[in-house]
């Protein structure tokens, strides 16, 4: 079965500092990887994906991701923090054996950004 | 550009009400999920669906059903509803195969009192 676990329920950056958030997985096929972000009382909006492509995947925002198969993990990094990426982030995977395509998300991260 | 819409933004119910949760997309996507999410959990798979009139249980589909009657909309119904059904609820939408995100309508805050 397919899961995900997210490092940290709340991580806060000073504005212009890296930001990185946390994603393992654990899928027993070569996954598809995505995250996602939630701002307030809206809905999820795609920041970036793996389709196993290229290992680091470049995003909206600034955004970008890297698939590393020997960790199994897919962190989100951004160079330098901006007020507006004040939200709640999810990493998810993608079952794509029998059952479909059904998503597993993680638990969220919620993201503040310090002025 | 992909479009998701949910029938309400907020809704309040009463404690044994049948309540009705509308989704409704533009693209032609074959799947359509609903999930909750609450804080601390993250989003759950309530139900999915991967044509009309079929529907598959997601992880926690009891107290919930849903129906499919049309391609293009795909309805979630509390057939009494609870107190602890108090949640936000979001559906998406999907092109067939797995490499194909979700797209995800603006949900809806639903409070049983």
């Amino acid at each position: 079965a397919q899961s995900v676990t997210q490092l940290g329920s709340h991580v806060s950056v000073s504005e212009g500092a890296l930001v990185l958030l946390r994603c393992n997985y654990s899928s027993s096929v070569p996954p598809y990887l995505f995250w996602y972000v939630q701002y307030p009382n809206q809905g999820l909006q795609l920041l970036l994906k793996y389709t196993s492509a290229a290992t680091l995947v470049k995003g909206i925002n600034g955004f970008e991701a890297e698939f590393k198969k020997s960790e199994t993990s897919f962190h989100l990094t951004k160079p330098s923090a901006h007020m507006s990426d004040a939200a709640e982030y999810f990493c998810a995977v993608s079952d794509r054996g029998v059952t479909g395509n059904q998503f597993y998300f993680g638990t969220g991260t919620s993201l503040t950004v310090i002025p | 550009d992909v479009k998701v819409t949910q029938s309400s933004r907020y809704l309040v119910k009463r404690t044994g009400e049948k309540v009705f949760l509308e989704c409704v997309q533009d693209m032609d996507h074959e799947n359509m999920f609903w999930y909750r999410q609450d804080p601390g959990l993250g989003l759950r798979l309530i139900y999915f669906s991967y044509d009309v009139k079929m529907k598959e249980k997601g992880d926690i589909p009891e107290g919930y059903s849903v129906s499919r009657e049309k391609k293009e909309r795909f309805s979630l119904i509390l057939e009494s509803a609870s107190t602890n059904q108090t949640s936000m609820y979001l559906c998406a939408s999907q092109s067939a195969g797995a490499a194909y995100e979700q797209y995800f309508g603006p949900g809806t805050r639903l409070t049983v009192t």
